[in-house]
């Protein structure tokens, strides 16, 4: 059964401008990390940030930052300050308990930021 | 620190023929996996190893595909013999541990491989 959705196959973005990347998750376990991580054309997955499910604090590192919904099980990436280098596909993952530590990806949004 | 290490970066071959992927996680790292990304797709685990035991294999094509860790260190992906479908970026990612939630993986630069 798919976990991860991300309902956003692409999006433009302004250079300088705010972004947020939808994700919503499924799970039955109360104990749950979420992941965000961007791969840019080379093809590496880099990893941004990171949220538990216990975490009462939105997770953020830099310009970016995660909007975390538990009751509605969404975990929306938002960027800040677009920079053309921002250009890349973003994957929302999970791990819970239950995947024994692999982590479940969505199927990515497309990001492109214009000048 | 040296991050995961992935050799061929690209590799082209006829269907049904053999192919071979290597990893280097990084050091002490004692858990690693590989992963298929077929284009247009997140990552799909292929098989975890902790240490040089396998831990999930369960979306491993295993009349085709094998992996071993040697000395739970080095890994090796192997996929004989290659179907079209099997045209994807494989990733290898290791992290320190493989239990709980919170643990971040690192990712090596995958190998894309094109199945003619």
């Amino acid at each position: 059964a798919q976990k991860i959705t991300q309902t956003q196959p692409g999006m433009f973005v302004q250079e300088k401008e705010a972004v947020t990347l939808d994700c919503t998750y499924d799970t039955s376990d109360q104990s749950y990390g979420l992941f965000w991580y961007k791969q840019p054309s080379s093809g590496e997955m880099i990893f941004l940030i990171y949220q538990g499910s216990y975490d009462e604090q939105n997770a953020t590192e830099g310009r970016y930052s995660l909007n975390f919904q538990k009751a509605r099980k969404s975990a929306n990436l938002v960027i800040s300050a677009s920079q053309l280098g921002d250009s890349a596909m973003y994957f929302c993952a999970m791990r819970d308990l239950g995947s024994w530590g692999k982590l479940q990806f969505g199927a990515g949004t497309q990001v492109v930021v214009t000048p | 620190e040296a991050g995961v290490a992935q050799s061929p970066r690209y590799k082209i071959i006829e269907k049904r023929q053999s192919v071979a992927f290597w990893c280097n996680p990084i050091s002490g790292h004692a858990t690693l996996y590989w992963y298929q990304q077929i284009l247009g797709q997140g990552p799909k685990l292929l098989i975890q190893f902790q240490n040089n035991g396998v831990v999930d294999d369960s979306q491993l094509p295993k009349d085709r595909f094998s992996a071993e860790r040697l000395k739970g260190v080095d890994s090796t992906l192997k996929i004989q013999p290659a179907k079209l479908e099997d045209s994807a970026v494989y990733l290898c990612a290791s992290s320190l541990v493989g239990a709980g939630v919170s643990y971040e993986q690192y990712f090596g630069p995958g190998t894309r491989l094109t199945v003619t």
